[in-house]
Formats: structure tokens, C-alpha cells, sequence
């Protein structure tokens, strides 16, 4: 069935810097949502992207549609304490359900 | 906020018992997804209703069943529980009827199975 591959599973990272992760797919989607997961919470969409090769940014974040339409990046830019949580990216199975990769656990050392 | 809600929060639960947890999407969503998530895990796809109907179905136990009613709410009823059933349950609402679109997800029931 179709599959959603995320990396890194984890990053440890400093304040301040950058961080890339990456979700492929089995086979081709039509639309690619990040969320973000802080502790003890449900998920909250970052960004949405319905475009192979769309780029579109949401403050210090920026994530792009892959031009395959099988991947998609989530980058985030001088990263701060409070991004601290789980990254998923997620996309649609069958045009009836919503599924996510296993997600990415940022944690960010002051 | 984000206009979902679950309840209870938090239940704690014994093996073989059953329990039912409730969801109320956002004004307007007529769609209503349920997820798993296990420690440490992603979240898994169980089941998906639209205005009353089931749409699809994913990795749902048949010890598990949900239903979703005239009002838009909907119950996700576990039973004969096991210890591997602690996870935290969450649902999420949508506005479409398929599942290209934004989810907004409830804080989450977490179950906890002794």
C-alpha cells in the first residue's frame, strides 16, 4: 500500500541553526501538508501544497512540492527553542484519508 | 483553539473493559477522521466518516467500531481492551468530503489500559 517515508526520525540541533527533513511516497500525491505536533497536543498544519514544485513559505519555515510528486521538504530556518516537537508530513491515500509519516522529533538546545 | 473537541482527556481503563470516546468537529466540518497514536509513534489511520457515512477505513481493530451521528459528533467505541490498546486517540474534522484538505485535529483522549 502506500507508504510515507519521513527523515531524519529525530535531530538534535543548537539554536540557531537550520534544519532540512524529508517525506517520499510510493507513488504520487496531489497534495502535501506539514503539521507540527508540540507535547501533549494534537497536530497543527503549517503548510499545504498543492503544486508539483510549489514553494511557500510560512515565516521561518519554508516547504516545497517535489517536481517527482512523490517527495516533499520542510525546512526551518534559525530555529528557536519553541520548535521543539514532532514534524509530520501527510498526504492523501485513496482520496479519502489523510495519512502521515511516522514524523521527525526536533529537539533544539539553547 | 482549534474548534475540536474530545473527551474524556484522559481515561484510565482495566483489560476486557470497553469504552467509548466522543468527538465534536468544528462548526460547519461535515467530515470527521480518526487516528492512533502509540508512544513514540505516528499517527495511524483508523477510520474517516463524511456527514454520517463511512468513507474509508485504515488499521481499525474489529474490536473497534465508530459511528458518527445526525449532529456531526462522533464515537469511536473500544472494546475488549488490551494492554496494547494504550495510545492517545485523536480526532480531527474536515470541511471536504475526501481527504484532500486542511484536518483540524482535538487535543486527544489518552487511554491508558491496566
Amino acid at each position: 500500500g502506500q507508504q510515507l517515508n519521513q527523515s531524519p526520525q529525530s535531530m538534535f540541533i543548537q539554536e540557531g541553526e537550520d534544519v532540512s527533513m524529508n517525506c517520499t511516497s510510493s507513488s504520487i500525491f496531489n497534495t502535501w501538508l506539514w503539521y507540527k505536533q508540540d507535547p501533549g497536543e494534537g497536530p497543527v498544519l503549517l503548510i499545504a501544497l498543492y503544486k508539483a514544485g510549489e514553494l511557500t513559505s510560512n515565516g521561518r519555515l519554508t516547504a516545497q512540492f517535489g517536481t517527482t510528486r512523490k517527495d516533499s521538504f520542510l525546512n526551518i530556518s534559525a530555529s528557536i527553542p519553541s520548535d521543539v516537537g514532532i514534524y509530520f508530513c501527510a498526504g492523501p491515500y485513496n482520496n479519502n484519508d489523510m495519512r502521515f509519516g511516522a514524523g521527525t522529533r526536533l529537539t533544539v538546545k539553547p | 483553539d482549534s474548534g475540536v473537541t474530545q473527551t474524556p482527556k484522559h481515561l484510565i481503563t482495566a483489560t476486557g473493559q470497553r469504552v467509548t470516546l466522543r468527538c465534536s468537529p468544528r462548526s460547519g466540518d461535515l467530515s470527521v477522521y480518526w487516528y492512533q497514536q502509540s508512544l513514540d509513534q505516528g499517527l495511524q489511520f483508523l477510520i474517516h466518516y463524511y456527514n454520517g457515512e463511512e468513507r474509508a477505513k485504515g488499521n481499525i481493530l474489529e474490536r473497534f467500531s465508530a459511528q458518527q451521528f445526525p449532529d456531526l459528533h462522533s464515537e469511536l467505541n473500544l472494546s475488549s481492551l488490551e494492554l496494547g490498546d494504550s495510545a492517545l486517540y485523536f480526532c480531527a474534522s474536515s470541511v471536504a468530503r475526501t481527504g484532500i484538505g486542511e484536518l483540524f485535529f482535538g487535543e486527544g483522549s489518552r487511554l491508558t489500559v491496566l
